[in-house]
């Protein structure tokens, strides 16, 4: 059974804390990617990894840095935490068929209350 | 029951009934397109998929249907059950990239 695993379900840190959320895939794929949820406003794209030790921002990475030393893992750092980053966090991977880009599969996501 | 996505993002049906939860798009180079469904304080899971060169795709109880004429995404789902209670959203990637764009998604509530 495929599978994306996020470190931690429920996170709760002060402002001004750094954090570390982890996740690893088991499925040797290529695309990884880190996502924020909030009500109203769907998924939005924080950073993404193409490769091993390559990123990419996406929508939203103010406040947010990454790290993919390895091909399974993908981590989301935030530097000194803010109450306006609590959020559900939703760690994504995917791979690139012949066909085109491959089916994009979830974690069970963190979510993180910063007080 | 039919919902119009983003602009009825809520959606009743009586359990037995079919569903239709709706998704429009706008970027002609949208090529690659899934819905998922997620339950509350749960990952999202992959219902269906389908890519451009298609119009129709069918799974058990689930078919999507695409309208690239009018850039507009459908996921039906037969004989709607209870377990069925969740929010629905749509995904698209564009140009073939590797990238993601998400709908806000329709949260459907089955009535027993």
């Amino acid at each position: 059974d495929v599978k994306v695993t996020q470190s931690s379900r429920y996170l709760v840190k002060r402002t001004g804390e750094k954090v570390f959320l982890e996740c690893v895939q088991d499925m040797d794929h290529e695309n990884m990617f880190w996502y924020r949820q909030d009500p109203g406003l769907g998924l939005r794209l924080i950073y993404f990894s193409y490769d091993v030790k390559m990123k990419e921002k996406g929508d939203i990475p103010e406040g947010y840095s990454v790290s993919r030393e390895k091909k399974e893992r993908f981590s989301l750092i935030l530097e000194s935490a803010s109450t306006n980053q609590t959020s559900m966090y939703l760690c994504a991977s995917s791979s690139y068929l012949w066909e085109g880009p491959g089916e994009l599969f979830f974690g069970e996501g963190s979510r993180l209350t910063v007080l | 029951g039919e919902s119009v996505g983003l602009h009825l993002p809520t959606l009743s049906v009586q359990e037995g009934d079919n569903s239709i939860i709706n998704c429009a798009y706008s970027n002609s180079a949208s090529d690659y397109f899934i819905w998922y469904k997620q339950e509350s304080g749960k990952g999202p899971q992959f219902i269906i998929d389908i890519r451009s060169n298609m119009d129709k795709r069918q799974g058990q109880r689930v078919t999507v249907l695409l309208n690239k004429t009018v850039k507009h995404l459908s996921l039906q789902i037969a004989a709607t059950q209870p377990g069925d209670s969740a929010v629905y959203f749509c995904a698209e990637t564009r140009n073939y990239g590797n990238q993601f764009y998400f709908g806000t998604g329709t949260s459907l509530t089955v009535i027993p």
